[in-house]
Order: C-alpha cells, then structure tokens, then sequence
C-alpha cells in the first residue's frame, strides 16, 4: 500500500464553522506533513510532524491546528477560516527514518479541495 | 533553504526529448535535488532525485554538474499524459527526521500533438 488518503474530497464551510480535514498512511512512515496549494502556485509548506510530533509550523495562523494522533494519522482543524483560505490542502508523508537507502521521497494524497464562503 | 529557479513554461511535441534546467545557487553540501510531477487537481509525484552527476531510471534522466548550482531534468519521447507540471526541490536527506522541502514556481510543461 503506497497510497496517502485523504478526506473529505471537497469541502465547503462557512467562516463561522469548525470542520476537519483527515489523512491517513499506513507505509510505516513517520513524517507527515500538510501543505496548502492555491490555483496556478506551488504547494505551501504548513506543518511537518515527526514521529507524532510537530517539528515544523510555517507560521501559519492559529485558525489552522494540526493533530497527529498516531504514526498513521494526521489532521488538519479548521476553524473561523477566511475565504482567501480556500485552496487544495495536500497531505504527504515520507519514510522518516533511520535508513540509508531511504530517498526522503514525499507520498501525497491527492488533496482536499476547501472552499471557505 | 536553498532557493530554486526554473523556466515558467514550455512547449514541445509528442515523441520529443524534453529537458528543464533548474538553477539552485545556494545549495548546500548535504543538500539533494529532487523533480516532482504534478497533474492539475493531484497532489505531486516524485520523479528523479540525485545529487551529482547523472541518474537515470525509467522515466527520466537528472543531469548535475559538478559545481551543482543547476540541474537538468530530461524526459525522453514526451507523450501528451506528460503535460504536468513540473517542480525542482533542493533539501537534506536526513535520516531520523522528516524533509524540509519547500517548492519552487514550477515548469509547465505542455506537450502537443
């Protein structure tokens, strides 16, 4: 299994709403990130956790909370968002490890399309 | 972070070798490079990752030379299902940690018949 799932596909909130977005891996790996990608522009880096703890938070807004409650699955909460928040939120994992033959490669999920009216 | 420059776009047609250059400057000695592919609507693929001289498997060809402040990525006989996007990264391949990898612009790639 070499797939990062992501859910839901679509998803539209209100700027009052709280929903969250859901991925989950099981390759084994211990990284996982969430990365933010606005039409025609590159994906955005927002938080890197490693073994189920966040490493890296891009500055981004508190309105965003990741969650990584096991090795398998991470979480984005989204609450009080902003319409220029609307965008394709991609999950990606890597292998994280001690292992020299690992590549660092990135798995990602094919992304949760966010719509914030 | 090393940062990377890359053509906006390109075009070529079918049955074509393809080859995107990506200027990396300021990369660092334990830094790799990496291409990803990405299609509109999904999320990126990796491609190729090296870090000197030449690699090659069996979709792509990476070409560094030996100062490694550029890249060369070659597609041999692009199809149109090669018309993507595609992205050069310049990161450390720490074992024990995840990657810090931030995306550069991107090439659009566009393959005609």
């Amino acid at each position: 299994d070499t797939e990062v799932t992501q859910t839901p596909k679509h998803l539209v909130m209100g700027m009052t709403n709280k929903k969250s977005l859901k991925c989950e891996q099981h390759m084994g790996h211990r990284a996982m990130y969430w990365y933010k990608q606005k039409a025609k522009k590159p994906p955005e880096l927002m938080f890197v956790y490693s073994y189920e703890k966040l490493s890296i938070n891009e500055s981004v807004p508190s309105r965003f909370s990741p969650e990584c409650p096991n090795s398998s699955l991470l979480n984005l909460h989204l609450h009080a968002l902003q319409p220029e928040d609307s965008a394709l939120y991609l999950c990606a994992s890597s292998f994280g490890g001690r292992d020299r033959t690992n590549t660092g490669e990135l798995f990602f999920g094919e992304g949760s399309r966010l719509t914030v009216l | 972070l090393a940062k990377t420059t890359q053509p906006i776009s390109m075009d070529s047609y079918e049955g074509q070798e393809v080859n995107i250059t990506c200027s990396h400057n300021n990369i660092a000695t334990n830094d790799y490079i990496t291409w990803y592919q990405q299609f509109p609507s999904q999320g990126p693929r990796f491609i190729i990752q090296g870090y000197k001289t030449k690699v090659t498997n069996e979709v792509a060809s990476l070409f560094i030379p030996a100062d490694r402040k550029s890249s060369t990525l070659s597609l041999p006989r692009v199809s149109l299902s090669d018309t993507a996007v595609y992205y050069c990264l310049v990161g450390r391949l720490s074992s024990g940690s995840a990657r810090q990898l931030t995306f550069g612009s991107g090439t659009q790639l566009t393959v005609l018949p």
